[in-house]
């Protein structure tokens, strides 16, 4: 149960595209198409960004978008915005009813 | 409205013990896996525990395997976690979460607990 792997940290200036990798191994990210990704900010609670690697919830802007290569997904927010400047965590079912959350990324908006 | 509100945190000492509870609302409670979700301070989210729609099937993190047990009462629409032998590396905001398509869709507001002498 190791956490996957995030770059601590990640920036861009308003209207570039950001995107920030979440790399596991083939026991979570790699063997499941079920790899979820969490908008934080500080002092709130977590939020779905998107499920099953590039599914929007309702409401969620279509700026965020999914996808994944082998061992390694992958966030990108497109068009940045200054509420964007948030924490952002991935998730992967791990087999066994189990899950795993990647060590977190912190996106500032320049 | 939907919604999910633990309870039940607070100060104790290693060793000690706790009951987490989280009341949902607003939506039909038995069509929803649970989890539980904590996040120590300064850090980022852990994965703890998970149970099914009636309470039959449970999974837990290692680092809290044997010490922590997830149940629900389908009645109260409540999710537990009940929390053993705290040591201080479980300090940290506990979040509940609604499983849905294997992601948590719903969050709470997240209650604290700290471990500490």
């Amino acid at each position: 149960q190791s956490a996957l792997t995030q770059p601590p940290s990640a920036s861009g200036s308003p209207g570039q595209s950001v995107t920030i990798s979440c790399t596991g191994t083939s026991s979570d990210v790699g063997g499941y198409n079920y790899v979820s990704w969490y908008q934080q900010h500080p002092g709130k609670a977590p939020k779905l960004l998107l499920y099953e690697v590039s599914k929007r919830p309702s409401g969620v802007p279509d700026r965020f978008s999914g996808s994944k290569s082998g061992n390694t997904a992958s966030l990108t927010v497109s068009g940045l915005q200054a509420e964007d400047e948030a924490d952002y965590y991935c998730n992967s079912y791990a087999g066994s009813t189990s899950r795993v959350f990647g060590g977190g990324t912190k996106l500032t908006v320049l | 409205e939907v919604q999910l509100v633990e309870s039940g945190g607070g100060s104790v000492q290693p060793g000690g013990s706790l009951r987490l509870s989280c009341a949902a609302s607003g939506f039909t409670f038995t069509n929803h896996w649970m989890h539980w979700v904590r996040q120590p301070p300064g850090r980022g989210l852990v994965w703890v525990s998970h149970v099914n729609n009636d309470g039959s099937d449970t999974t837990y993190a290692d680092s809290v395997k044997g010490r922590f047990t997830i149940s629900r009462d389908n009645a109260k629409n409540t999710v537990y976690l009940q929390m053993n032998s705290l040591r201080v590396e479980d300090t940290g905001v506990y979040y509940c979460g609604r499983d849905s398509a294997l992601a948590l869709d719903l969050w709470g507001q997240g209650t604290l607990v700290t471990v500490s002498s």
